[in-house]
């Protein structure tokens, strides 16, 4: 399996405080991708990384932001987190080479 | 990005073969068909990608007509293992711009049965 970690594994949280949820590597991949995952719509990616420093907008990026200091971490940040951010997040990583996605374990949080 | 269809679930018995039909029909040129197989609280998972025609790997078969306006994906004697969310997706072309940027749909649930 493609060594990544996600941080925490669960989190339960309140309306109005803000949520870092970290992503950690092994791989030296280029790539990196946080998506939500929700029942009924699938994954949906929220912001992706294509390099250090290099990050872009995914289909539902508002009210996240995303930063990457260095190749093996990125991290994801829900400034004042809502209910309707309440879901299931995933990691995933590839490398110019092979295209594929590697995913991570998830990370369950509820915002109450 | 090209938009996607297949079925929202199937049923299946241990032991025999499972065909799940995607369509693509404004697939870019230059996109690869890929398909992920996702277990309950997992991460989805590679399982096979193709360009045109057959592809096989030790998972499953990927059947690609000429025109590209679907694919199939084969899984031979299918076991209770295999219940799983499978997602066919197209792969942009890394040199397009954007990274390896996917689309999920909502998969197809497979459920396998003794």
């Amino acid at each position: 399996d493609a060594g990544i970690t996600q941080s925490p594994r669960h989190k339960v949280t309140e309306t109005g405080t803000p949520v870092t949820l970290r992503c950690h590597q092994t791989e030296n991949h280029r790539y990196m991708y946080w998506y939500r995952q929700d029942p009924g719509h699938g994954l949906r990616l929220i912001h992706y990384s294509y390099g250090v420093k290099d990050t872009d907008k995914g289909e539902v990026s508002d009210g996240y932001s995303v930063s990457r200091s260095k190749t093996e971490d990125f991290l994801l940040t829900l400034e004042s987190a809502t209910s309707s951010q309440t879901s299931v997040y995933f990691c995933a990583i590839s490398g110019r080479e092979s295209y594929e996605q590697y995913f991570g374990p998830g990370t369950r949080l509820t915002v109450t | 990005l090209a938009k996607t269809t297949q079925p929202i679930s199937m049923d299946s018995y241990e032991g025999q073969e499972v065909n799940i039909t995607c369509s693509h029909n404004n697939i870019a040129t230059n996109d690869y068909i890929t398909w992920y197989q996702q277990f309950p609280s997992q991460g989805p998972r590679f399982i096979i990608q193709g360009y045109k025609t057959k592809v096989t790997n030790e998972v499953a078969s990927l059947f690609i007509p000429a025109d590209r306006k679907s694919s199939t994906l084969s899984l031979p004697r299918v076991s209770l293992s295999d219940t799983a969310v499978y997602y066919c997706l197209p792969r942009p072309d890394i040199l397009t711009g954007g990274g390896n940027k996917l689309t999920f749909g909502t998969g197809t649930q497979l459920k396998v049965e003794l």
